[in-house]
């Protein structure tokens, strides 16, 4: 069975630090990766996608793939109270845009 | 801008009653899914559809039932409600006509919050 996992955390990190965020995923055959963020109470919002090797850069969030380790990673620069939110990981296996995802970070940034 | 609508929000039944939750997407979107959301279960599927009056279960679709009468209509439908599927539901469509990868990209509606009683 095909498995994304993170760590259900909490992390913590303090405001304007550099919150780290991971995942693995079990299928090498995995063609592309998402970071949503979801508040509490809300539905998850995309924050970004990437499906090359290497580093994906936008504004204060950068998202990392390393498809050799099957590991995807999401930094967050200058983390504000605002980040705190839950970070779902999903993974599409090529099988017609279904997404697994994995149970999520919980992130709390303090001021 | 992507809108993935389910109509019902909140909803209080009791068990044994019908349950309809109603999506509607405007973005002419092929794929949508239905999925349920429990603490510590992460997102689960529940089933999803390519196209017109065609379904496929996800993960856990013991319960459920789908409708898909129209491209920009989804419904899931609980055939006779039970406590355990007290949950939040959420709705999501996508696109396989973009190029690239991004066409895989899921957008979620509100979600509904389903209490059974």
């Amino acid at each position: 069975q095909k498995e994304v996992e993170q760590n259900s955390g909490p992390l913590s990190v303090p405001e304007g630090a550099i919150a780290s965020l991971n995942c693995t995923y079990s299928d090498r055959g995995s063609q592309s990766f998402f970071w949503y963020r979801q508040y509490s109470g809300k539905s998850p919002e995309l924050i970004m996608f990437i499906y090359s090797n290497g580093d994906k850069e936008d504004g204060r969030f950068t998202a990392q793939l390393n498809k050799a380790s099957q590991y995807v990673s999401l930094l967050i620069r200058d983390s504000q109270p605002s980040d705190s939110a839950t970070y779902l990981c999903a993974v599409n296996y090529n099988q017609g845009g279904k997404l697994i995802f994995g149970q999520g970070t919980e992130l709390s940034v303090k001021p | 801008d992507v809108k993935v609508t389910q109509s019902s929000r909140y909803l209080v039944k009791r068990t044994g009653e019908k349950v309809f939750l109603e999506c509607v997407q405007d973005m002419d979107h092929e794929n949508m899914f239905w999925y349920r959301q429990d603490p510590g279960l992460g997102l689960r599927l529940i089933y999803f559809s390519y196209d017109v009056k065609m379904k496929e279960k996800g993960d856990i679709p013991e319960g459920y039932s789908v409708s898909r009468e129209k491209k920009e209509r989804f419904s899931l439908i609980l055939e006779s409600a039970s406590t355990n599927q007290t949950s939040m539901y959420l709705c999501a469509s996508s696109s396989h006509r973009l190029q690239g990868s991004s066409g895989n990209t899921i957008y979620f509606g509100e979600g509904s919050w389903l209490t059974v009683v």
